[in-house]
């Protein structure tokens, strides 16, 4: 297992389509999140999934954006009618148990709303 | 959101010197970690301490924790120009998630 992986890398995409990301976590990670990061940020916390379960969702995701974690193994985020505000890295991490370990992060997907 | 401020926002120093960040939080913590990121990448940990733990050190680097303060900081010693990255730290309470600071930019020159 070589870590967590993100695909694509790169997105660029015209304003109004729909994007999707995929993150494959590492396999015996039960936890996986997805975080999004802009320009000179943090990583603002967006979704989380323990196994297939989707536990919590923040605010800042609009009924625009949609994840899943089907079968508690990769997981995908949709970005339906994109903004030039969605332009930002998004960041998929996972982990075992944030309270005695850390998370693994993926190298991330920027996407670009044009 | 962010938990909180990391305090500089940018630092900038000589390789052999000692980096030191700063991060302040605002709820209460399991623990807190802190991540570094090079430029455009993903997040790597560097290192873990609880809530009941003042200071733990790996390596080059040396972390403390005030709870009574909501604060933590991350010294780098005898820093290297392959230690120029982005700095974050990060919360774990009660939510089961990692919540982040704004960072600090640390720069070290040759």
């Amino acid at each position: 297992d070589t870590g967590v992986s993100q695909d694509p890398r790169h997105k660029i995409t015209k304003r109004g389509q729909n994007v999707t990301f995929r993150c494959d976590p590492i396999s015996e990670h039960n936890r996986l999140y997805w975080y999004r990061q802009t320009l000179g940020q943090g990583p603002e916390f967006l979704t989380y999934f323990q196994n297939e379960a989707q536990l919590e969702k923040s605010r800042l995701l609009s009924d625009r954006f949609s994840a899943e974690r089907p079968k508690g193994s990769f997981s995908t985020l949709e970005i339906q009618r994109t903004e030039q505000g969605d332009s930002a890295m998004y960041l998929c991490a996972s982990s075992i148990q944030l309270e005695n370990t850390e998370a693994f992060f993926g190298q991330g997907t920027r996407l670009t709303v044009v | 959101s962010q938990q909180g401020e990391e305090d500089p926002q940018a630092l900038s120093i000589q390789e052999g010197e000692n980096a030191t960040m700063n991060c302040s939080y605002k709820t209460s913590i399991n623990n807190l970690q802190w991540y570094r990121q090079n430029s455009g990448r993903g997040l790597v940990h560097l290192i873990l301490i609880r809530s009941n733990e003042r200071e733990k050190h790996s390596g080059r680097l040396r972390v403390t924790l005030d709870t009574s303060k909501k604060s933590s900081s991350l010294l780098i010693t005898a820093s290297r120009a392959a230690d120029t990255a982005s700095y974050f730290c990060a919360t774990v309470g009660g939510g089961n998630k990692l919540t982040f600071g704004t960072g600090t930019q640390l720069k070290v020159e040759l």
